[in-house]
């Protein structure tokens, strides 16, 4: 089945860095979304994003479909932004896979 | 406001017993998931239905059961052949196969 890895696994930051968040994926794709799990183990949608890029206010996200890979980008963190950033993808009728995560920590 | 509905938060299962998480959802979302997560890992699915009235088996269904009789149900159960049930359980759901999920608040259940 379809291999997803994130890195890298642990980042920590200051309040007001920037930071780049890699997923990359072993087949092509028809669906690539990046979750933001809270603290509280909330798992929250960020972007939907198979292909192309996408902004949200401090976050936006880039899809290289060809090259079988996706960044998401957090500019001006705040500690707000701390959790784990998951990567998943599927692929034809496969089920949505998901990467072991990127845990961010940031620190006022 | 629509979404997807986890009950309880909270579940402790005594040695033995089968017990049953409920997800409800009011997004006429034709497709509906359950994952697990142990502590520190990445989601694994258990279960996963497309429409009403059908269901597959995912990576990790052995111990569990759920039925889908209604669109908007889609609950799970773990039995007693489920050794080590201690984990977070999230429910999702999608428009369809290909589309965003969205997930609920998730249950964490623990043995007694």
């Amino acid at each position: 089945g379809i291999q997803v890895e994130q890195s890298p696994p642990d980042l920590i930051l200051q309040e007001g860095a920037n930071s780049t968040l890699r997923c990359n994926f072993s087949d092509s794709v028809n669906n690539l979304q990046w979750f933001h799990q809270n603290p509280w183990g909330q798992l929250i949608n960020l972007f939907y994003i198979p292909s192309g890029t996408k902004q949200n206010g401090r976050l936006s996200a880039t899809t290289v479909a060809t090259e079988r890979y996706s960044l998401l980008y957090i500019s001006s963190s705040q500690t707000t932004d701390s959790g784990v950033y998951f990567c998943a993808v599927n692929s034809g009728n496969t089920p949505l896979v998901f990467g072991k995560g990127t845990r961010l920590s940031v620190i006022a | 406001d629509g979404g997807i509905t986890q009950s309880p938060k909270y579940l402790f299962r005594k040695e033995g017993q089968n017990v049953t998480l409920s997800c409800e959802q009011n997004l006429n979302h034709d497709a509906m998931y359950w994952y697990r997560q142990d502590p520190g890992q990445g989601l694994r699915l258990i279960y996963y239905s497309q429409i009403v009235n059908d269901f597959q088996k995912g990576d990790i269904a052995e111990g569990y059961s759920v039925s889908r009789e209604k669109k908007e149900s889609f609950p799970l159960t773990v039995t007693s052949a489920q050794k080590n049930p201690t984990a977070f359980y999230l429910c999702a759901s999608s428009l369809s196969w290909d589309q965003p999920q969205h997930f609920g608040d998730g249950t964490r259940l623990s043995i007694l």
